[in-house]
């Protein structure tokens, strides 16, 4: 199956820092999501993005699907930022797929 | 529209005891997965079902069973509960296809002694 490996796995910044979470993968994929579990443990879906670059405020991400790796990039950190950001594939159509996640970058952000 | 909900989302069961987790969805997805998540390990599929009536085994089954009652409901159950079933448990739905952000429910925190 898929393997999904996320780096770093824990990252502390200062607050007003830019962070970069990377997440490789080891097959081609047909989706590619990136969430954050806040400190509640909610999961938050951030972006959909199997290819390209997309920009949703602070946060943004690049896919580059042929060499198989996804960027987000986190700019201005606040404490808000604070939790674990987990990076999910998934592969369609095919008997076996299923969505496969990273175990995570765990970011604290200092005040 | 409430998405993908989860009951309950607290329990406490003794070793041997059994449990039904329930998963239910109303955004009319092909696609749900039950989850765990344990420190350190990301999470980790149990079970998932591609469509109404079939279930496939994830990465992690052994100890649970599961049903997909319809296409709205999942759910998971614990027949003989071992303390190392303590985790976070999650649920989530996918249109599978339709190229869309994967919704998860707000997760059952699990504890067994």
């Amino acid at each position: 199956g898929i393997q999904v490996e996320q780096s770093p796995p824990d990252l502390i910044l200062q607050e007003g820092a830019n962070s970069t979470l990377r997440c490789n993968f080891s097959d081609s994929v047909n989706n590619l999501q990136w969430f954050h579990q806040n400190p509640w443990g909610q999961l938050i879906n951030l972006f959909y993005i199997p290819s390209g670059t997309k920009q949703n405020g602070r946060l943004s991400a690049t896919t580059v699907a042929t060499e198989r790796y996804s960027l987000l990039y986190i700019s201005s950190s606040q404490t808000t930022d604070s939790g674990v950001y987990f990076c999910a594939v998934e592969k369609y159509p095919n008997r076996d797929d299923k969505i496969i996640f990273g175990k995570g970058t765990r970011l604290h952000i200092l005040p | 529209n409430a998405g993908v909900t989860q009951t309950p989302k607290f329990q406490v069961l003794k070793t041997g005891q059994s449990m039904t987790l329930q998963c239910a969805q109303d955004m009319n997805h092909n696609s749900m997965y039950w989850y765990r998540q344990d420190p350190g390990m990301g999470l980790r599929l149990i079970y998932y079902s591609a469509s109404e009536g079939t279930t496939d085994k994830g990465e992690v089954p052994n100890g649970y069973n599961v049903s997909r009652l319809n296409k709205r409901e999942f759910s998971l159950r614990l027949e003989s509960a071992a303390p190392s079933q303590t985790s976070v448990y999650f649920c989530a739905s996918s249109p599978r296809g339709s190229r869309a952000p994967l919704p998860f429910g707000p997760g059952t925190r699990l504890t067994v002694l």
